[in-house]
């Protein structure tokens, strides 16, 4: 199975700082059609996750341009710029490239 | 509007089956491409993968538990379903359904979750 390794776990950050979390894969997300099926998730306290990155880099409908995902292979980074109240949660990503299809553990965005 | 609604007995004993449903509105799993999965979270952890059906009827299951795992789906009625065989404490999860699609992989609507229990 696909290994993705989330750095840091938690995050503590001051209102309107920015913030970075790491996702590395195991393996290369890349799949044999060329796209990299790799997705970001945030799970906000109480709710279900919410879709905010699809295909490395793209934002889903809604989400503001703020998250930015980057990344290629099996490094990718998705960037927070000027976090917000609304940003606190637990960021999750997400591979569909290799079956079985699996999750990042995890890292959790507080207030400083 | 697509909406998504988990339903299930929330709580059973172990070596029991869990049968869970999945009620949507707002689009078809006749339709090319559609596709529902069922992901799970044990309280306070992490997501896990569990299986997607797809509008051919084409599923797969994440292997990690083993055959343990069937889904299936009501087209008429825009219902899909899981069912986990002889269930223990670590079946303990608030268990999820989510829209897919094939052409896009990702899961862009979720239901809000339904809680289950294994204890005796």
């Amino acid at each position: 199975d696909v290994v993705l390794t989330q750095t840091p776990v938690s995050l503590s950050v001051t209102l309107g700082d920015q913030a970075s979390i790491s996702c590395r894969s195991s393996q290369s997300l890349e799949y044999s059609d060329g796209y990299t099926y790799l997705e970001w998730y945030l799970q906000k306290p109480g709710q279900s996750p919410q879709l905010l990155i699809y295909e490395v880099s793209n934002r889903f409908s809604g989400v503001p341009d703020r998250f930015i995902g980057s990344g290629s292979g099996t490094d990718f980074t998705l960037k927070i710029s000027r976090v917000e109240p609304e940003d606190l949660g637990v960021y999750y990503c997400f591979q569909a490239t290799h079956d079985p299809y699996t999750f990042g553990a995890g890292t959790k965005l507080e207030l400083k | 509007q697509v909406t998504l609604k988990e339903s299930g007995p929330g709580i059973l004993q172990p070596s029991q089956t869990l049968s869970l449903t999945c009620t949507f509105s707002g689009f078809s799993l006749s339709t090319y491409g559609m596709g529902v999965g069922w992901i799970r979270q044990p309280s306070g952890k992490g997501l896990e993968w569990l299986a997607n059906i797809w509008w051919d009827d084409d599923k797969y299951y994440n292997p990690s538990l083993k055959n343990r795992l069937t889904i299936s789906k009501d087209t008429s009625n825009n219902q899909a379903f899981l069912k986990i065989t002889n269930v223990d404490t670590a079946d303990t999860a608030t268990y999820y359904c989510a829209r897919i699609e094939t052409i896009t992989t990702y899961f862009d609507y979720w239901g809000q979750g339904v809680m289950v229990t294994v204890s005796s």
